[in-house]
C-alpha cells in the first residue's frame, strides 16, 4: 500500500515558471524524501527533510514539511526543460523501508 | 565511483520460464531492495535484504525470490514467469540505519512476459 500520495498527477509548465507538487502521507514519520525519475532511468534522490524540520532548500528546490497535516510540498523555482521528469515522495514505514507514492509527472516546455 | 548496476536492461521471455535479474552494487551497502514499477501503482517493494544471508518479503513477493550470498549482489528470480509480472524492475541499496538515508537506484530492468 502507498504511504505517500502526490498531487497533482501531472503538471505542465513553461520554462521559467515555478512548479509545485504536494505529498500527503498517512502515518507518523521521522523523515520524508523526494526523488526524481527521468524517462527510462532510475530514481535519483533529491532531498531529505527530517520530521523536526519545516523547510529545506537545495539549489532551486524548496521542500516544506507540515507534520500536523501530514503533508509535504516540493517547489522547483525557475524551471528548465531539464526538470521534465516524474517526482516521487517517499516515507519510511515503521521498519524503515521506504514507501513511494505514484508520482507527479512534470513537463517543462521551452 | 561506486555504483549499482542491473542486468539485463531489457528482457523478453515466455510464460512459465524462470528468469533472473541481476543487481550488483559497489557501495558496500548492507541494505538492498527490489521494487517493481507499474503505471498507476508507483513503486512497490518485492523483496529486501539487510545483509548477507538475510532476505525478507515485501508487499508483492508472490512469484519472486531473492538470495544474498555476498554484500554486493541481490539477484531477483521469477520462478515461473507470468504475464502479470511484465513490469520495470528496480534494484536499490542504502547504507546506515534503514530509513534514515537515501536509496541509490539502478537504471532498471524492463521485463516483458509473453
Amino acid at each position: 500500500s502507498q504511504q505517500g500520495e502526490e498531487d497533482p498527477q501531472a503538471l505542465s509548465i513553461q520554462e521559467g515558471e515555478n512548479a509545485t507538487m504536494n505529498c500527503s502521507y498517512k502515518t507518523s514519520i521521522n523523515n520524508l524524501q523526494w526523488y526524481r525519475q527521468n524517462s527510462g532511468r532510475g530514481l535519483v534522490h533529491l532531498i531529505l527533510i527530517r520530521s523536526n524540520e519545516r523547510e529545506k532548500h537545495s539549489g532551486r528546490l524548496r521542500v516544506t514539511l507540515d507534520t500536523s497535516k501530514k503533508s509535504s510540498s516540493l517547489l522547483i523555482t525557475a524551471s528548465r526543460a531539464a526538470d521534465t521528469a516524474s517526482y516521487f515522495c517517499a516515507t519510511p514505514d515503521s521498519w524503515g523501508k521506504l514507501q513511494f507514492g505514484a508520482g507527479t509527472q512534470v513537463v517543462v516546455t521551452p | 565511483d561506486a555504483e549499482i548496476t542491473q542486468s539485463p536492461r531489457h528482457k523478453i521471455t515466455e510464460t512459465g520460464r524462470q528468469v533472473t535479474l541481476a543487481c550488483h552494487q559497489t557501495w558496500n551497502h548492507n541494505n538492498m531492495f527490489w521494487y517493481r514499477q507499474d503505471l498507476g501503482h508507483g513503486l512497490r517493494l518485492i523483496h529486501y535484504s539487510y545483509g548477507v544471508q538475510d532476505t525478507n518479503k515485501g508487499e508483492v513477493s508472490d512469484g519472486y525470490s531473492v538470495s544474498r550470498s555476498n554484500t554486493e549482489d541481490l539477484p531477483l528470480t521469477l520462478e515461473s514467469a507470468a504475464s502479470s509480472q511484465t513490469s520495470v524492475y528496480f534494484c536499490a541499496s542504502a547504507g546506515g540505519a534503514l530509513g534514515t538515508g537515501e536509496l541509490f537506484f539502478g537504471e532498471g530492468s524492463r521485463l516483458t512476459v509473453l
